[in-house]
């Protein structure tokens, strides 16, 4: 079956310092991975996306992703986060062929300590 | 350009009465979803509509949930005889076309059954 996983509910990291979200995939086809950011109160923005090409790949706001498709996995980075960053993130997983359906991850709330 | 906008942002109702939800998508967008975000189940799939085809709704819940798209453009979920476990936020997305593109997404919908 098709899911992702979000192993952290909760991180809680202080501003300046580095940032990594975990996202493991669950997918029998070639996926389509994306990273969103959803503020207190707001809809959800895409940070960045994979479809195919560079495993590393660079998103808004200082984000980077890099998809390992060995481990299933598509982290999400940042080297030094700032207040501002503090939200919920949210790694999907969708299909090609116009089957475009989105699987979310249950999220991780970020904190940010100033 | 505007971005897609959902109606209302907040709704409270009754156990057993019907709501609706409106979503209007970018312009343009041949694409429309509907997400639902509630605690413990976090974001999903409801369903999808593309063009002229014939929607996805492999996502509704229940046969109490319905929705419409007139003119390929904007689209209302229906909810009959409301529960309380309908009570979540309704996310509305729109993507340009039938290949792989990303989604954007509205504010949402925060829907409470009493």
């Amino acid at each position: 079956a098709q899911s992702v996983t979000q192993p952290d509910i909760h991180i809680t990291v202080s501003e300046g310092a580095s940032l990594e979200l975990r996202c493991n995939y669950s997918y029998g086809a070639t996926p389509y991975l994306f990273w969103y950011v959803q503020s207190p109160g707001q809809g959800l923005q895409l940070l960045l996306k994979y479809f195919s090409g560079d495993t590393l790949v660079q998103g808004i706001k200082g984000f980077e992703a890099e998809f390992k498709r060995s481990q299933s996995s598509f982290n999400l980075r940042k080297p030094s986060v700032h207040w501002s960053d503090a939200a919920e993130y949210f790694c999907a997983v969708g299909g090609s062929g116009g089957y475009n359906k989105l699987i979310f991850g249950a999220g991780t709330r970020l904190a940010v300590h100033p | 350009g505007a971005g897609v906008s959902q109606s209302p942002s907040n709704k409270v109702t009754e156990k057993g009465k019907d709501v609706e939800l409106r979503c209007d998508p970018i312009s343009g967008h041949t694409a429309l979803y509907w997400y639902r975000q509630s605690l413990g189940q976090g974001l999903e799939f409801l369903i999808y509509f593309q063009g002229n085809s014939a929607p996805d709704k492999s996502g509704l819940p229940s046969d109490r949930f319905s929705a419409e798209r007139t003119g390929g453009s904007v689209s209302t979920l229906t909810i009959q005889r409301t529960q309380q476990e309908d009570s979540a936020v309704y996310l509305c997305a729109s993507s340009p076309g039938q290949t792989y593109n990303e989604q954007f997404f509205g504010p949402g919908t925060r829907l409470t059954v009493l």
